[in-house]
């Protein structure tokens, strides 16, 4: 059990429709992340939240919109989506966004994301 | 920007083996590294976890290495067994952000 939790943990939309993707950290954090993993690429930062304000936006196009309505939670809204948006999206948290000598990040199981 | 490349992208292997899985780095400028392993359709779970000044760390089986200067890390697996079976992530620290490599897929073959 990582402490992070995600939902849903499967998700298939069509290009027109607008869903969201939660998650939760139960580990007391002050930083929360989104990261996309496409298949043969490496991890791809999305968004930073620190303290419930955006910190990095790594030029994530518009159809991506993150939430951080507090410190345990954190929402990623999708909404007219492409197929190569189709990916798995993980949620971190770590103790503070300034990734110090000693920080690491505790990620979530992902949700699997296909876009029809 | 730091890139991070992991070789091989997959490896197979017989229980019993021993075996390294390889990360370089291009910067080294790093706070630390640290190793990852994910099951099919999983998140992240860290292994080990290198500071920049320290060589080595050891936790079971695993032993990793770090060679900040030439930007290299080793992952050792002692006896692998097939329960190891899992992708394998490093990533580099640089204090802004964590950079991922793309992973090596380990299978061991019971």
């Amino acid at each position: 059990e990582t402490g992070v939790t995600q939902t849903p943990r499967h998700l298939v939309m069509g290009m027109t429709n607008k869903k969201s993707l939660k998650c939760e950290q139960h580990l007391g954090h002050n930083a929360m992340y989104w990261y996309k993993q496409s298949a043969k690429k490496p991890l791809e930062l999305m968004f930073v939240y620190s303290l419930e304000e955006r910190v990095e936006n790594n030029s994530v196009p518009s159809r991506f919109s993150p939430e951080c309505p507090n410190s345990s939670h954190l929402f990623l809204h999708l909404h007219t989506l492409q197929p190569e948006d189709s990916a798995l999206y993980l949620c971190a948290s770590s103790q503070d966004a300034r990734t110090g000598a000693g920080e690491t990040q505790y990620f979530g199981p992902g949700t699997r994301l296909l876009v029809l | 920007k730091q890139e991070v490349t992991q070789i091989p992208a997959a490896l197979s292997v017989p229980e019993g083996e021993n075996l390294v899985l390889n990360c370089s780095f291009t910067d080294s400028a790093i706070y630390n590294l640290q190793w990852f392993r994910q099951d099919p359709g999983k998140g992240l779970t860290s292994l080990l976890l290198i500071q920049s000044s320290q060589r080595e760390q050891t936790s079971g089986r695993l032993n990793a290495s770090l060679d900040k200067s030439s930007g290299r890390s080793t992952l050792y697996i002692a006896a692998s067994q097939p329960g190891d079976s899992a992708t394998y992530l490093c990533a580099v620290n640089t204090g802004n952000q964590f950079y991922f490599g793309t992973g090596t897929s380990l299978t061991v073959i019971p």
